[in-house]
């Protein structure tokens, strides 16, 4: 049972490219999201979603966009990197329930840098 | 204003000894979770332990232990018999329960560095 998945590891981009973080999980978790990890910040949510074809908005959603075409996947789009958003992203996933009460699963972290 | 916070940057501890993070939290939920993560240098969340609103117990999973006061909204974690491979970053974290679709988003603290030393 892998969990989360989330490519790449590291990543370098030059200001104004683009890019796609990937995650995928394979527990069938209708819940997905994106964090983005900044010394003495903590992690702060950029954009989550419910299950397939719904997305929202997190905390710090500016110049990301996402998408959930399946349950399985849920991509993280850069569309014009900036150095601003060098930064440690996480991807995670959890089981919507009632009580809040399902620890959430956490990818291995993107490193990126944006010179 | 900050929904989770803790007040300990950074903490050390003498190996052996038992250590306590603090964590308060602000919500008008009556239905929440409360969890805290570890970071180790390596960079993984790995999760330690979790707490419900509902819970009249305090949790524990081994030599964690959650100091959970309702009323102050406190969730303190409580590590026994520190070890060195304790030293890492140690993330609060709550969700709230009943705000429709943001309610699997987990809002975390900015985090506290445990260093244990042998």
């Amino acid at each position: 049972n892998a969990g989360v998945t989330q490519t790449p590891k590291f990543q370098v981009l030059k200001t104004g490219q683009s890019m796609t973080l990937q995650c995928a999980q394979d527990m069938n978790h209708e819940y997905m999201s994106w964090y983005r990890q900044d010394p003495g910040m903590g992690l702060r949510l950029i954009h989550y979603s419910v299950g397939a074809g719904i997305t929202d908005q997190g905390e710090v959603p500016n110049g990301y966009n996402v998408s959930r075409s399946t349950t399985e996947d849920f991509p993280l789009r850069l569309l014009s990197a900036a150095p601003s958003q060098t930064s440690v992203y996480f991807c995670a996933s959890s089981s919507i329930e009632g009580q809040g009460n399902t620890e959430a699963f956490f990818g291995q972290g993107t490193r990126l840098t944006v010179v | 204003a900050q929904k989770i916070t803790q007040t300990q940057p950074g903490m050390f501890v003498q190996e052996k000894e038992a250590v306590t993070l603090d964590c308060t939290y602000d919500t008008s939920d009556p239905s929440y979770g409360l969890f805290w993560y570890k970071q180790p240098s390596s960079g993984e969340m790995i999760f330690l332990i979790y707490q419900g609103s509902y819970d009249q117990q305090n949790a524990t999973e081994g030599r964690y232990s959650l100091n959970f006061q309702k009323a102050r909204k406190s969730a303190n974690l409580v590590i026994s018999a520190s070890q060195l491979g304790d030293s890492a970053m140690y993330f609060c974290a709550m969700r709230e329960a009943s705000l429709g679709g943001s309610q699997g988003n987990l809002i975390f603290g900015k985090g506290t560095k445990l260093s244990v030393k042998p």
